[in-house]
């Protein structure tokens, strides 16, 4: 089974309004974090926001805020007043909790494609 | 502020030639991970690497990877014999502990022909 689902292969959005991208999860540990990362073409991963599962609040980070549902298991990511610089390959993932204490590797989702049009 | 930095950024290389992809972590990080992207594809976790040993790794990080910390401040991944499916983008990370964030490098793209 898919532990990340992001169900939108590719968006657009006009300059300055706010968009919105899917990530669904999947996890029985009670124990996990939840990512985004930004890919523009130039390759490079660029970290943006994280959730811990027990944080209370959403996390944000300036333009960037998270959506977090924990009874539906989502993590979406909301983009405010979207800027040209935004089209870029978004990457929803999560890092499990281990036995132990402890958190491992990365599990990424498909991506999504952000288009930004003027 | 620190990054991870990896070199080269990219390499071109024959088929069936060993490859070292070098990988310069946060100096006062603890943790330390190989994800490699195909093209157009997900980001795939290869191996991580904590107190001087593997501590996990994927079903892709067979008998012709390996990793190696040989001076206290590179981490490097040895690809034996390179295949062309091994063309891919690798991404170097490092974290501080094992429940905080990564910070990636801006990658080696491998190209095998």
């Amino acid at each position: 089974a898919q532990k990340i689902t992001q169900t939108q292969p590719g968006m657009f959005v006009q300059e300055k309004e706010a968009v919105t991208l899917d990530c669904t999860y999947d996890t029985s540990d009670p124990s996990y974090g939840l990512f985004w990362y930004k890919q523009p073409s130039s390759g490079e991963m660029i970290f943006l926001i994280y959730q811990g599962s027990y944080d209370q609040q959403n996390a944000t980070e300036g333009r960037y805020s998270l959506n977090f549902q924990k009874a539906r298991k989502s993590a979406n990511l909301v983009i405010s007043a979207s800027q040209l610089g935004d089209s870029a390959m978004y990457f929803c993932a999560m890092r499990e909790g281990q036995k132990g204490g402890g958190y491992n590797k990365l599990i990424f989702g498909a991506g999504t494609r952000l288009a930004v049009h003027p | 502020e620190p990054e991870v930095t990896q070199t080269p950024s990219h390499q071109v290389t024959q088929m069936g030639q060993e490859v070292i992809l070098r990988c310069v972590p946060i100096s006062n990080h603890l943790y330390f991970y190989w994800y490699r992207q195909i093209l157009g594809q997900k980001v795939e976790f290869l191996v991580s690497f904590y107190n001087n040993e593997i501590s996990e790794k994927s079903e892709i990080f067979d008998d012709q990877f390996s990793v190696e910390r040989p001076d206290g401040s590179n981490f490097t991944l040895k690809i034996r014999s390179t295949k062309l499916e091994d063309s891919a983008m690798y991404f170097c990370a490092s974290s501080p502990s094992a429940n905080y964030g990564y910070t990636f490098g801006s990658g080696t793209r491998l190209t095998v022909v």
